[in-house]
C-alpha cells in the first residue's frame, strides 16, 4: 500500500511565524504535490515537484515556498504565516507517466492566529 | 483557461441511485479522475477515465464523453457510508498535474 504521511494533523501558529509542513511518501514516487483545500474552492495546487531539487509553481504559490532535498520528502514552507493561510493542507504523490494516480496524505489543518 | 463544474450539494436516499455530473473546459485533456473524500480525511481514488464510455467498478461507475467535456459518477445501492464529498479532477497533457472541481457534497438519508 502506498503511504503518504504528513508531519502534523493539526497546527496552530501565530501571524508572522515561519511554518514548516512536511510530507513523506514511501513508494519511490517521482511526483509530489502540495494543495490547500478551502470550503467552496476545492483543492488548489500550491507547488509541485517532478524530481529531487526540482519545483514548479502551481496556481496559488504566493506566500509559500517548497523544498525537495530527497525523493521521498517534500516540504511546504510559509515564510511568514498570515491569517488567510488558515486552511487544510494536503500533500500527494504519484508515479511519473501512466494515469498519474495521485495518493493523498491525511492532511494538516493549520490555524493561523 | 480551464474550468471544472460540479454541483455543490446533493441529497439521496439509502438504497437509491445517484448521478453526480462534472463538466470541464480545458486544453490538453488527458484523463479524468473521481475521488471520494470523507469529512476530515484524505481524498481516495474511485475511478479514472481517459477514453469515452463507461467504467464500472462494483457499485460505482464513471462515464466520460470527451467531445462534450462531460463526465458523471454513478453510485448504486446507496449506503449511509457513501455520504462524502466527491471530487472530479482533470489531468492535463503536461505531467501529472490535476485540476480539481470544487467537489459535490453528497448526503445519504435513511
Amino acid at each position: 500500500d502506498v503511504k503518504v504521511t504528513q508531519s502534523s494533523r493539526y497546527l496552530v501558529k501565530r501571524t508572522g511565524e515561519k511554518v514548516f509542513l512536511e510530507c513523506v511518501q514511501d513508494m519511490d514516487h517521482e511526483n509530489m504535490f502540495w494543495y490547500r483545500q478551502d470550503p467552496g474552492l476545492g483543492l488548489r495546487l500550491i507547488y509541485f515537484s517532478y524530481d529531487v531539487k526540482m519545483k514548479e509553481k502551481g496556481d496559488i504559490p504566493e506566500g509559500y515556498s517548497v523544498s525537495r532535498e530527497k525523493k521521498e520528502r517534500f516540504s511546504l514552507i510559509l515564510e511568514s504565516a498570515s491569517t488567510n493561510q488558515t486552511s487544510m493542507y494536503l500533500c500527494a504523490s504519484s508515479l511519473e507517466g501512466g494515469g498519474s494516480l495521485q495518493y493523498f496524505g491525511p492532511g494538516t489543518r493549520l490555524l493561523v492566529l | 483557461g480551464q474550468n471544472i463544474d460540479q454541483p455543490t450539494e446533493m441529497t439521496a436516499t439509502e438504497g437509491a441511485i445517484v448521478q453526480i455530473n462534472c463538466t470541464y473546459q480545458t486544453s490538453g485533456f488527458n484523463g479524468l479522475f473521481w475521488y471520494q473524500q470523507h469529512a476530515g480525511e484524505a481524498p481516495t481514488f474511485l475511478s479514472y477515465n481517459v477514453l469515452d464510455g463507461l467504467e464500472e467498478k462494483g457499485r460505482f461507475s464513471s462515464f466520460l464523453s470527451r467531445s462534450k467535456g462531460y463526465s458523471y459518477l454513478l453510485l448504486k445501492e446507496l449506503q449511509m457510508k457513501d455520504s462524502a464529498s466527491y471530487l472530479c479532477a482533470v489531468r492535463k497533457n503536461q505531467g501529472g498535474k490535476l485540476i480539481f472541481g470544487q467537489g459535490t457534497e453528497l448526503s445519504v438519508k435513511p
